[in-house]
């Protein structure tokens, strides 16, 4: 498994705004992606984050509202965008190491938008 | 969207009863992964199953997984209050992408 750490952990924001949230691992993965909790719901995949390249992003998530940098292979940023009420949400960084497919994900950035 | 079903979507059971949670999913896969998850934090990964594999134990965890009926469960025997949680099954292709079941609320009561 991986070490998995996400800056903030939780933040409160205001509407219009924007957040970037950090996702650190203690090794070298080869896969990152994001996902986004709702309250009460399951887990979204919003994007696998491609070092070095374009994310690749899910149907219902675009690039605007959502950019996604990579540049090496222990880090990633998500960042939310001209945020809404709708966007509170956790957001999870997730990793996959080795060629077991076993994915770890991060402690989850706990999102409130007013 | 969400790959499939889990039911029940709540359940309810004495400590030592057994807990069985079950999934359902639509499309091929390579893996099915099961996670926990405490009110809201972050997921821990309980056990992954690869398509070509039937039942696979790690500890008090049972998992079997059905590829014809497209369907897995999850048995936690001898449950603990500290078991309750929100279980969720996870569907792997070779991308590693992962699309999750709506998830079970485990309660487990002292």
């Amino acid at each position: 498994s991986a070490v998995i750490s996400q800056k903030p952990s939780r933040d409160i924001c205001q509407r219009g705004t924007s957040l970037t949230i950090q996702c650190q691992v203690d090794s070298q993965v080869t896969m990152m992606f994001w996902y986004r909790q709702q309250p009460g719901q399951s887990l979204t995949l919003i994007a696998t984050a491609n070092q070095g390249s374009e994310a690749t992003y899910e149907s219902g998530f675009v690039i605007d509202k959502f950019p996604i940098s990579r540049p090496n292979l222990t880090f990633s940023t998500l960042t939310v965008s001209n945020m809404s009420p709708e966007d509170s949400s956790i957001y999870l960084c997730s990793v996959v190491t080795g060629g077991s497919y076993e994915q770890y994900f991060g402690p989850g950035t706990r999102l409130t938008v007013t | 969207s969400q790959q499939g079903e889990e039911d029940p979507q709540a359940l309810s059971i004495q400590e030592g009863e057994n807990a069985t949670m079950n999934c359902s999913y639509k499309t091929s896969i390579n893996n099915l992964q099961w996670y926990r998850q405490n009110s809201g934090r972050g997921l821990v990964h309980l056990i992954l199953i690869r398509s070509n594999e039937r039942e696979k134990h790690s500890g008090r965890l049972r998992v079997t997984l059905d590829t014809s009926k497209k369907s897995s469960s999850l048995l936690i025997t001898a449950s603990r209050a500290a078991d309750t949680a929100s279980y969720f099954c996870a569907t792997g292709n070779q991308g590693g992408k992962l699309i999750f079941g709506q998830g079970t609320e485990l309660s487990v009561k002292p």
